[in-house]
């Protein structure tokens, strides 16, 4: 099981541009989430899916930010535009149920200068 | 507002010298408390769930207790190894899909 892949690991662009991160989750996992990390917030929830449907996107920052899951196996969280505060490691993780652990990607370090 | 503490922020310790990591909570009728680790420029790694107070889980050096308002994950005689941030996090009642985690603690043990 090659677990929950993220891409790019790392990525750094200037304040205005538009990033996307993108992430595949395990195989059979009917759920996905999207984490912001930073030192001052810890881990928090961005969006959440199941089975391909936002279910709940409360904890994303404003309407710069969008995310969308087109099938079981692709989700990506979209900036645009991009602004320094958005600086963060940005988590991707799946789970097979309400009661099954999170499995997390390695994440993506986004710089925005 | 539920809230998830640990403490402390960071633990340095002396291989083998034995520890307690503290997370409490102010979520009401809780459903399950998750424990992870971190290593640097990794995703958080699960550790263990637990459900009920009074429960326990083990593994490896690491065990995991759980009362109605805090868990403590004891390390006992650590490695080096086991130098990570550990992270806790609640599952609450009325969204069970969305966990709270709290700022972890960074654990360094020194040979």
């Amino acid at each position: 099981d090659a677990g929950v892949i993220q891409s790019p690991r790392h990525e750094v662009t200037e304040m205005g541009q538009e990033v996307t991160l993108r992430c595949k989750p395990i195989s059979g996992h009917n759920s996905l989430f999207w984490y912001r990390q930073t030192m001052m917030r810890g881990l928090e929830l961005l969006i959440y899916f199941n089975n391909n449907v936002p279910i709940d996107d409360s904890g994303m920052p404003e309407d710069r930010f969008s995310a969308k899951m087109p099938n079981a196996s692709f989700s990506t969280l979209k900036i645009q535009p991009s602004e320094p505060r958005d600086s963060a490691v940005y988590f991707c993780a799946s789970s097979g149920g309400t009661n099954s652990p999170l499995h997390f990607g390695n994440g993506t370090r986004l710089t925005v200068t | 507002e539920d809230q998830v503490t640990q403490s402390p922020e960071a633990l340095r310790l002396q291989e083998g010298e034995s520890s307690s990591l503290n997370c409490s909570y102010t979520v009401s009728g809780l459903r399950g408390l998750f424990w992870y680790r971190q290593d640097p420029g990794k995703g958080p790694e699960f550790l263990f769930t637990l459900y009920s107070a009074g429960e326990e889980k083990e593994k490896e050096r690491l065990k995991a207790t759980l009362t109605k308002k805090e868990s403590f994950l004891h390390i006992t005689a650590p490695k080096p190894e086991d130098s990570a941030t550990y992270l806790c996090a609640v599952q609450p009642p009325y969204n069970t899909d969305k966990l709270i985690f709290g700022t972890g603690t960074r654990l360094q043990v020194f040979p």
